[in-house]
């Protein structure tokens, strides 16, 4: 069964700071990796990564993949009260669904 | 081009009713996956989809769950005679083909079930 972890749970930072999020994976014929953000709606889309070694980047977000190790990161600079959200990581592998991790609560105080 | 559409938003049921929650998927997409959500955990798969056909149901509870996606019309999940552990955000996402390399989900605003 295939399986994400994410790391950590929950943080609290202040604007302006840096932060990195991780996930971990078990996946039968990895296929592709994807972070989405939820706030109270519907989770939108934010990677989609299929590549070891190539950052992604958009604004000031951005991910990168090892399919070595098993792991992603996203790393968010400049925090703003915006950022705000759960950051979900999930995977594709032989069932062709997405296997979410719990996620990372990620707060941003003033 | 609008998203993928659920409702209800809300919906509230007493033990022992059916729920029926609908999912319009974006125009062109004829690939459907519905998520449940519990409170503080992360979306877990039930059901995939493509038109007419249940593709993979893996994540359905056996009984009392079904769902559905005709030729024309809404994919429908269906919770018959429900109890208070089915309460959760229900999330249906779609995408233009098979899930793989190339295909992310969008994903609808949810409905909220509370089973009283």
């Amino acid at each position: 069964e295939d399986k994400v972890v994410q790391s950590p749970l929950s943080l609290v930072v202040h604007e302006g700071d840096t932060v990195t999020l991780n996930c971990s994976y078990e996946v039968t014929n990895f296929r592709s990796l994807l972070w989405y953000k939820q706030e109270k709606k519907a989770p939108t889309f934010l990677f989609m990564l299929t590549s070891s070694g190539i950052e992604k980047k958009s604004g000031r977000l951005s991910s990168i993949l090892d399919k070595k190790e098993l792991f992603s990161i996203l790393n968010i600079t400049a925090t703003q009260t915006g950022d705000s959200a759960v950051y979900l990581c999930a995977v594709v592998g032989t069932a062709s669904k997405l296997t979410f991790g719990t996620g990372t609560r990620l707060q941003v105080t003033l | 081009n609008a998203g993928v559409m659920q409702n209800p938003r809300h919906l509230v049921r007493r033990r022992g009713q059916e729920a029926r929650l609908r999912c319009s998927p974006m125009k062109g997409h004829s690939h459907v996956y519905w998520y449940r959500q519990l409170p503080e955990e992360g979306l877990k798969f039930m059901v995939y989809l493509q038109k007419e056909n249940i593709i993979d149901e893996s994540g359905m509870p056996k009984e009392r769950f079904s769902a559905e996606f005709p030729k024309e019309g809404p994919s429908i999940l269906r919770i018959q005679q429900v109890v208070r552990g089915d309460s959760a955000a229900y999330f249906c996402a779609s995408s233009p083909s098979q899930q793989g390399v190339n295909e992310k989900l969008f994903f609808g605003s949810g409905t909220q079930l509370s089973v009283l």
